[in-house]
């Protein structure tokens, strides 16, 4: 039973570039949640993706945007990318966006921007 | 305040010892709660839920919720090299649309042996 994947793992950009990272969900699982961690800091809520739309969005401006496809797998994109952007990119997934269902996290893509 | 408040650490803590983690959450409308721990350069593991008022075991993990104090506490007993990493706490509002997570800094644990 295959978890959460994540690709790539690591990932090199310079400042103004832009990217994409993906994510496929645990199996049986069909929400999927993007998250960033930069060092030290406790992982932040960047937007969630259930039924292909995006059903809530943290304080990330609109640089970050992302998509879910019909097999529940999903993108985060980022445009112009700044110094700050460096960080470790979560996703996780869930059996339905609501109800305190638990999110499992992937192994993540390192991110950094020189 | 920070939405979800943990003590940086480092807790040091020797082989065999119980570790006590602490948790405070500002949102009184948050129902559900987790622990997550996370290994240096690995991603959270989800180790206990739990969204009720009392004590929740799991092995050798017990997660405790107040929700009147809002305070969630994990302890971990028998406590071994290999539980040193960092413990995330994490705060989910249900209702409508708030499924996302809410974590705290975490709180780094070292068990020497």
């Amino acid at each position: 039973d295959a978890g959460v994947t994540q690709s790539p793992t690591h990932l090199i950009k310079t400042r103004g570039q832009q990217v994409t990272l993906r994510c496929s969900p645990k199996s049986g699982h069909d929400t999927v949640s993007w998250y960033q961690q930069a060092l030290g800091q406790g992982p932040q809520f960047i937007f969630q993706y259930y039924e292909e739309e995006e059903r809530q969005r943290g304080n990330f401006p609109d640089r970050f945007s992302g998509h879910q496809f019909p097999n529940y797998s999903s993108e985060l994109n980022v445009n112009a990318l700044l110094l700050g952007d460096s960080a470790l990119y979560l996703c996780a997934s869930s059996s339905g966006p609501t109800l305190g269902q638990p999110q499992h996290f992937g192994d993540g893509t390192r991110l950094s921007i020189l | 305040q920070k939405e979800v408040e943990q003590n940086s650490g480092p807790l040091s803590v020797p082989e065999g010892a119980i570790a006590s983690l602490n948790c405070t959450y500002s949102d009184r409308g948050s129902q559900s709660f987790f622990w997550y721990r996370q290994y240096s350069g690995k991603s959270p593991e989800l180790i206990m839920s739990i969204y009720s008022n009392g004590d929740k075991e799991d092995g050798r993990f017990t997660a405790q919720l107040n929700k009147a104090s809002q305070y969630v506490s994990l302890l971990i007993r028998d406590s071994q090299p290999s539980d040193s990493a960092t413990y995330l706490c994490a705060v989910m509002r249900d209702g409508g649309s708030q499924g996302n997570l809410i974590f705290g800094k975490g709180t780094k644990l070292s068990v020497k042996p």
